[in-house]
This record gives structure tokens, sequence and C-alpha cells, in this order.
């Protein structure tokens, strides 16, 4: 295994509310991205955090938010859920300078559920 | 915007046969193209990377080839076996500092 664990496993949750997933990062790996896999497709990817600041988006909306902590640890929120919004969340962390191009090691992911 | 195309979707060969997956990528800038094996359930797993300075990378029954100039890369493996099963992503990182993944390939093994 990688050592990057998520919680929670499973979420369900109604449109409109609001959701933080976690993610603990492999010791050391400065370097957090986060990533929406819909059922039958490949991983989009939403954000990476580099030392604490985001640096680098992909193309979601402002509601998908995340933060990361000194302690390898990081969120992602999403506010105003929305049926699509319904997914496998994966979180990936890397060792490096906070370069897309770093090395990725995945976490098991969280599955949500927007009803 | 950039994009990753992969085929097959779906790809059944018998069990010690090889597999070839490929993948085409539209971003000239992409330098660094990774290959992930996804098993039902489970987080996706690297199995092979390549950088855009290398032409071709193996690891045992493993490899991968990269066409700068074509703007397409394949994995390959060979001697396949049951525990090969598993959705393989292709993916490329450019100038826009995103990892664009591909569709996915569905590999499955016939005993």
């Amino acid at each position: 295994e990688t050592g990057v664990t998520q919680s929670p496993t499973h979420l369900i949750k109604t449109r409109g509310q609001q959701v933080t997933l976690r993610c603990s990062s492999q010791s050391g790996h400065n370097t957090v991205s986060w990533y929406q896999q819909a059922l039958g497709q490949g991983p989009q990817f939403i954000f990476q955090y580099y030392r604490e600041e985001e640096n680098g988006r992909g193309n979601f909306p402002p509601r998908f938010s995340g933060l990361q902590f000194p302690n390898y640890s990081s969120e992602l929120n999403v506010n105003a859920l929305e049926l699509d919004d319904s997914a496998l969340y994966l979180c990936a962390s890397s060792l490096g300078l906070g370069r897309i191009t770093d090395t990725q090691y995945f976490g098991p992911g969280t599955r949500l559920t927007v009803l | 915007g950039e994009n990753v195309e992969q085929h097959p979707s779906t790809l059944s060969v018998q069990e010690g046969d090889s597999a070839v997956i490929k993948c085409t990528y539209s971003d000239s800038a992409s330098n660094y193209f990774p290959w992930y094996k996804q098993e039902l359930g489970k987080r996706p797993q690297l199995i092979i990377d390549i950088r855009s300075n290398v032409g071709e990378k193996k690891d045992q029954r493993i490899a991968v080839t990269l066409n700068k100039t074509a703007k397409h890369f394949s994995l390959h493996i060979t001697e396949t076996q049951p525990e090969d099963s598993a959705v393989y992503f292709c993916a490329a990182a450019g100038s826009n500092y995103q990892l664009i993944w591909g569709a996915g390939t569905k590999l499955i093994i016939k005993p």
C-alpha cells in the first residue's frame, strides 16, 4: 500500500448540502492532488496543493475548495452539492517540488453519493 | 483543451499472450506519461512511467514506448497472467500543469 489514507470510505449527502473529505498523505510528502472519478471514467484533476498553497487547478467551479495542513493532511470541501458530484474522490500525494510530473501515490478514495 | 485518447476501451486476450494499449495526446508540450492500473474498487497504482527524453522503458513484463513526433505512447504487457486483469489508464502531464487521463482500458485475461 501507498501509506495514503482517506476518510470517510463512503458518504451519502443530499443535493445542496456541503461535504468535507479528508486525506492523510504519506509522511514527508509536501504535495497533494485531488481527483474526481466518475463511474467508468478516468480521474479528473480538481486541484493540487504544494506547501499549503494551491498551485494548480482543473476545470472545477469555486464551490470545490481545499486546504493542506503542515502535518501532511488535507481536505477537499464541496459546497452546494449537485447530483453530478456523485463520484469517487481520490487524493494523491507526492514528494518533490510541487510539479505535476512528480510520482503520485493514491489513497483508496471516498465514494460520495448525492441524492 | 488538452486531451488524451485511449484505445481500445476493452481488450480481451488469452493468458500468456501480449496486450497492447495505445494513447494519443494533444498537448505537444507534454513531457511525462504515467500508466496506472486500477483493480475493481481499489486505488490507481502506478505501474510504469516515461519521460519525454526517452523513447522506451521496460520493467519485467511491462514496457512503454513513446513517439513524440506522432504524440502517442503505448503500454505493452507480455506473457499476460490472470492478475493482469484490471482497468489501465494512461495519462499525460503538460504545459497546463495538469495530469490529463485517458478514459481507461478494461483488460480481460482469458484462462
